[in-house]
């Protein structure tokens, strides 16, 4: 079946830096894929929709110029924690949707651990 | 805005007995997806099943099965002969028209052997 792959699945940065997560589709196109966050023992919240080839769309309350998203291709999208710093350490995971009306499903990615320091 | 409701933080539930976790939902919308996903310890999001709006059936995969109840908007899964590999949490999502998923809160599913 479809696969989503993220990389790193943990990554330790010092405050202060900048973080590269990357979400990529393996055996399909994905126009458009999710980022998650979820906190410890919470939901997975929606941070922001990723556009192949256009900007990316956020959710009310996130910060667009923390969190950079690019779609440069239709099988990759890459988050960029800006300027970290510890409460944004958390569990990020991406998704992209397939399959047709009778066959719909979104593959998740198996997640990044980010610790800030 | 769609809400997705899940009011049972926590359940345990007997090894080879059933279980039902309940979950509710708000739209105005009249076609639309419900699905409820499994997030093992290993954090990976596993599509338990998949329920579209206009079937009037109830969707089941093997021992998993929803109580699909448009008018109440609400959408339940029962687990029929409960394994240890089913301890996880559970959560209740619904996709938006323009595919976004919103989850509820989660319902952690214990097993007692």
């Amino acid at each position: 079946g479809a696969v989503v792959s993220q990389h790193p699945s943990w990554v330790i940065c010092k405050s202060g830096t900048s973080v590269k997560i990357e979400c990529r589709s393996l055996d399909f196109q994905a126009t458009t894929m999710f980022w998650y966050r979820q906190f410890p023992k919470q939901s997975l919240m929606l941070m922001a929709t990723s556009n192949e080839g256009s900007k990316a769309t956020y959710e009310q309350g996130v910060e667009k110029d923390k969190f950079l998203i690019n779609h440069a291709s239709l099988t990759l999208s890459t988050l960029t924690v800006t300027s970290a710093h510890p409460e944004d350490s958390s569990f990020y995971i991406c998704s992209a949707p397939i399959g047709t009306p009778e066959t719909y499903e979104q593959y998740f990615g198996p997640g990044t651990r980010l610790t800030v320091t | 805005a769609q809400t997705v409701t899940q009011s049972q933080p926590e359940m345990s539930v007997q090894e080879a007995e059933t279980v039902t976790l309940s979950c509710t939902y708000d739209t105005s919308e009249s076609d639309y997806y419900l699905f409820w996903y499994k997030q093992p310890p290993s954090r990976q999001m596993i599509l338990v099943i998949r329920q579209e709006a206009y079937k009037q059936q109830n969707a089941t995969e093997n021992r998993f099965s929803v109580n699909f109840q448009k008018a109440a908007k609400s959408f339940s899964l029962k687990i029929s002969d409960s394994q240890l590999g089913d301890a996880a949490m559970y959560f209740c999502a619904y996709r938006t028209r323009d595919d976004k998923i919103i989850f509820g809160k989660g319902t952690r599913l214990h097993i007692l052997p």
